[in-house]
């Protein structure tokens, strides 16, 4: 697509239910980074992956977060058992890692904002 | 401490002033350094490159001091559109293309 795309733009949620948000990078773009972002802060690392595999998940804060993407395409996060701390802007971003300024450059989604209730 | 820091200001001044933004990084290891913009409610997107040499774009002017792990943005001719959240970033020398970003520096350019 034209640019990176994410849904759901906006999911309310009640503590302890289970959330998936989407996102569907540049064509041809094969990295891709999950970030988190609180109000009055700066965009935290979750993960990246290139290609296929997570490349770094160093960023995941505990095992109820996870992520794939398994056709080196769309992603998917998914936040079990949710807690009102996870509520957050969740931004996605895509890169070109095929030209070497190309990797440094990230494109983001417009985020899914994420209330847990 | 964190990994990249900024003043979080809000900076309110004037269209036509000049104003300038730092940021510290604690990493010594990091390569590329690099300013985002970020409207409110809205994703983060680049604004320019950082360079050892320095760089300009336009009104933009940036520097890098890497012996005092320092980057600057200095925007000259400020405009009401230049209303954002500057975030200093910052990326290491490793595997990864990890880039970790500062909380941002609010500016408020005001008639």
């Amino acid at each position: 697509g034209a640019g990176v795309s994410q849904t759901p733009s906006n999911k309310v949620t009640e503590k302890g239910k289970y959330v998936e948000l989407r996102c569907d990078p540049i064509s041809g773009h094969t990295a891709l980074y999950w970030y988190r972002q609180s109000l009055g802060q700066g965009p935290e690392f979750l993960i990246y992956f290139q290609g296929t595999g997570a490349a770094d998940d160093s960023g995941l804060p505990n095992d109820r977060f996870f992520a794939v993407r398994p056709e080196g395409s769309v992603s998917t996060l998914k936040i079990q058992r949710t807690e009102r701390g996870d509520s957050a802007v969740y931004l996605c971003a895509s890169s070109d890692t095929r030209a070497h300024s190309g990797a440094n450059v990230l494109t983001f989604g417009a985020g899914s904002r994420l209330t847990v209730l | 401490r964190k990994e990249v820091e900024q003043d979080p200001g809000p900076f309110n001044v004037p269209e036509g002033a000049t104003v300038a933004f730092n940021c510290t990084y604690s990493n010594s290891a990091s390569q590329s350094f690099f300013w985002y913009r970020q409207d409110c409610r809205k994703e983060p997107k680049l604004l320019m490159s950082v360079y050892s040499s320095g760089n300009e774009d336009g009104r933009f002017t940036a520097q890098l001091n890497r012996a005092s792990q320092y980057i600057s943005l200095l925007i000259r001719d400020s405009k009401l559109s230049d209303s954002a959240t500057y975030l200093c970033v910052v990326k290491r020398n490793t595997g990864f293309q990890k880039l970790v970003f500062g909380t941002g520096t609010r500016l408020l350019v005001s008639p």
